[in-house]
């Protein structure tokens, strides 16, 4: 495909648990972000990344989240020890460039019971 | 810091009604301002843009215009469709933003027939 593409869709986990999130972004996009958008509020900026350095994570809400991009394409999301106040969408956006327009993907659904 | 706030919704009009939805934003330096649009069940997508100040965005019959001196973006469009019904959000990028992308909260909107 020809867009941003998330893995999985959905993920329900037990509080306590580490959860993993993908994203594959547009081939030869340099910059991708990840967003945090809870139930009824608009996305809020987490981390982002120019290929494979991470340049900015001051979004990053506490130190059980971490994000990698190692080379400089697929980046993941990890959330160690879930708490249910991390339960929201998880959105990856990637772009040409680092003022490009940002392309979405349709995001990871995470519900921590 | 920056910042973007939006007119709460939910808001209902009837097919074919004039829709405005204010936007204003707090910000240093010179940001770009964007309205996206997230429809049911899809991903968010890219509405109109505008780069500078007195700049008009348009698309698909929205539109808005960077208003430095009031500081607003306000979407607008003369005759709504039930298609149009989704949620709607405000953002900024740039400035001392940086590369991310500052969302407002958003504005669902609903189109009665």
């Amino acid at each position: 495909g020809a867009g941003v593409s998330q893995s999985p869709r959905y993920k329900v986990a037990k509080r306590g648990q580490d959860v993993a999130l993908r994203c594959d972004p547009i081939s030869g996009h340099v910059s991708l972000f990840w967003y945090q958008q809870a139930l009824g509020q608009g996305p809020e900026f987490l981390t982002y990344f120019q290929n494979e350095a991470q340049l900015d994570k001051s979004g990053l809400p506490s130190d059980r989240f971490f994000a990698e991009r190692p080379e400089g394409s697929v980046s993941t999301l990890k959330i160690q020890r879930t708490q249910q106040e991390d339960s929201a969408v998880y959105l990856c956006a990637s772009s040409v460039d680092t003022r490009g327009e940002q392309f979405f993907g349709p995001g990871t659904r995470l519900t921590v019971l | 810091g920056n910042s973007v706030t939006q007119m709460e919704g939910p808001v209902t009009l009837s097919e074919e009604a004039f829709l405005t939805i204010n936007c204003t934003y707090t910000a240093t330096g010179y940001p770009s301002l964007f309205w996206y649009v997230q429809y049911p069940g899809e991903g968010l997508q890219l509405l109109l843009k505008a780069t500078k100040a007195d700049d008009k965005g348009s698309n698909k019959g929205f539109e808005a215009t960077y208003r430095k001196e009031t500081t607003s973006f306000h979407l607008e469009k003369g005759s709504v469709q039930v298609s149009d019904s989704a949620v709607y959000f405000c953002a900024l990028q740039g400035g001392s933003s940086a590369s991310k992308i500052i969302f407002g909260s958003g504005t669902r909107l609903s189109i009665r027939p």
